[in-house]
């Protein structure tokens, strides 16, 4: 696709449900990554893969918390019995090469997830 | 670890002022260095960046220089517009886990014409 594509771009849901946000990268892009922005904040990192492989999921808060790639291009970032205080702007990012340093991470426009 | 304190908001200033947004961090390593932007209802882009020190990003008329000496990249535009109002994010990347992006707070520009 022209860029990278979040859904949905919000969602509110109840305490104690599972939720599902998918991230859709760019066409051919390698790396996948998933970061976390509450209010006032930057955003922070969760996890990161190469191609279907998890490399680092070190930032995942808590084991309510999974990601996965399992064909190498979408991803589904799965929070499971949501709290109030995973309530947050989810952003997913994809690059073209494999976490290299120099290499530019393109954003999509997130989802705003609000647990009530 | 790695760490960015970018200059809090909001800011405010009249069209064809003179813009700086102050950036500092720490960091293992030799970090580079990046500017993003979020502008209204978009995801955030990547306005520009520095590897090595004394590097100097630059893009749309903005400006920043990586300052080792000072642990600093401070963000300058000299005549901004309305259209640059947005949210500026500051980061790096460093050490072995070079693909790990550590963003400061953001700081919301306001441009009035």
């Amino acid at each position: 696709g022209a860029g990278v594509s979040q859904s949905p771009r919000y969602k509110v849901t109840k305490r104690g449900q599972d939720v599902a946000l998918r991230c859709d990268p760019i066409s051919g892009h390698v790396s996948l990554y998933w970061y976390r922005q509450a209010l006032g904040q930057g955003p922070e990192f969760l996890t990161y893969f190469n191609y279907e492989a998890q490399q680092d999921k070190s930032g995942l808060p808590n084991d309510r918390f999974s990601a996965e790639r399992p064909e190498g291009s979408i991803s589904t970032l799965t929070i499971q019995r949501t709290e109030q205080r995973d309530s947050a702007m989810y952003r997913c990012a994809s690059s073209s090469q494999q976490g290299a340093r120099n290499t530019e991470a393109f954003f999509g426009q997130g989802t705003r997830l609000t647990v009530v | 670890g790695n760490s960015v304190t970018q200059m809090e908001g909001p800011v405010t200033l009249s069209e064809e002022a003179f813009l700086t947004i102050n950036c500092t961090y720490t960091a293992t390593g030799y970090p580079s260095l990046f500017w993003y932007v979020q502008y209204p209802g978009e995801g955030l882009q990547l306005l520009l960046k520095a590897t090595k020190a004394d590097d100097k990003g630059s893009n749309k008329g903005f400006e920043a220089t990586y300052r080792k000496e000072t642990t600093s990249f401070h963000l300058e535009k000299g005549s901004v517009q309305v259209s640059d109002s947005a949210v500026y994010f500051c980061a790096l990347n460093s050490g072995g886990s070079n693909y790990k992006l550590t963003f400061g707070k953001g700081t919301l520009l306001t441009v009035n014409p």
